[in-house]
């Protein structure tokens, strides 16, 4: 069972370039997600979807696109890469818990460096 | 404009004794709250939930306190292992939309 798979797990891009990180979850999960982390900002939300074909602005969706063709999967895209955009990259997808709380399943996360 | 946040970015407990984690938030349409764990180069693991509607939640070693009232939320390890050194961030939750808002998180280390 893996959970949340996030390809690569690590890259480095040179300003202007342009890149798409791939998340796939075999949970069968209808919500999927990608946060950024950076120190000391704690994990903000990027873009999420609530369905195939379906997709939303999270907290800080500028210079990121997403899109969400098949269910198990979701992918993020970087246009035009800066410098601002260096961050660890994480993906998840959700479930109801028993108290009706959307749970979070995280992948192992994704390190990109953008010189 | 933070609406989840974990004012200790740090706690350094002793094994065996209380962990106490805290998180305030703004935002009085949140109907969930959620603890994580993140361990160095791993994602975030879920640890515990708590709907609004009630102002405890117990699983195992950890407790989940919330109070309404004073928009505030804390997450009790007891006792504490080593084993919990890691980060740990609170979020939160609106029915709709349905997104998870997460704070900056608090490392914990649990020394010997």
């Amino acid at each position: 069972n893996a959970g949340v798979t996030q390809t690569p797990k690590f890259r480095v891009l040179k300003t202007g370039q342009s890149m798409t990180l791939l998340c796939a979850q075999d949970m069968n999960h209808e919500y999927m997600y990608w946060y950024r982390q950076d120190p000391g900002m704690g994990l903000r939300l990027i873009h999420y979807s609530v369905g195939e074909g379906t997709t939303a602005k999270g907290e800080v969706p500028d210079g990121y696109n997403v899109s969400r063709l098949k269910k198990q999967n979701f992918l993020l895209g970087l246009e035009s890469a800066a410098p601002s955009q260096t961050s660890v990259y994480f993906c998840a997808s959700s479930y109801s818990d028993t108290s009706g709380a959307n749970v979070l399943t995280f992948g192992a996360g994704s390190r990109l460096t953008v010189l | 404009d933070q609406q989840v946040k974990q004012n200790s970015p740090s706690l350094s407990v002793q094994e065996g004794r209380i962990s106490i984690l805290n998180c305030d938030y703004t935002n009085s349409m949140f109907d969930y709250f959620l603890w994580y764990k993140k361990y160095p180069a791993e994602g975030p693991t879920f640890l515990i939930s708590i709907s609004s509607i009630k102002d405890k939640n117990e699983d195992g070693r950890f407790t989940v306190f919330l109070n309404k009232s004073a928009k505030h939320l804390s997450l009790h390890i007891v006792p504490s292992q080593p084993g919990d050194s890691a980060v740990y961030f609170c979020a939160a939750s609106a029915l709709l939309p349905d997104k998870l808002i997460f704070g900056t998180g608090t490392r914990l280390q649990v020394f010997p």
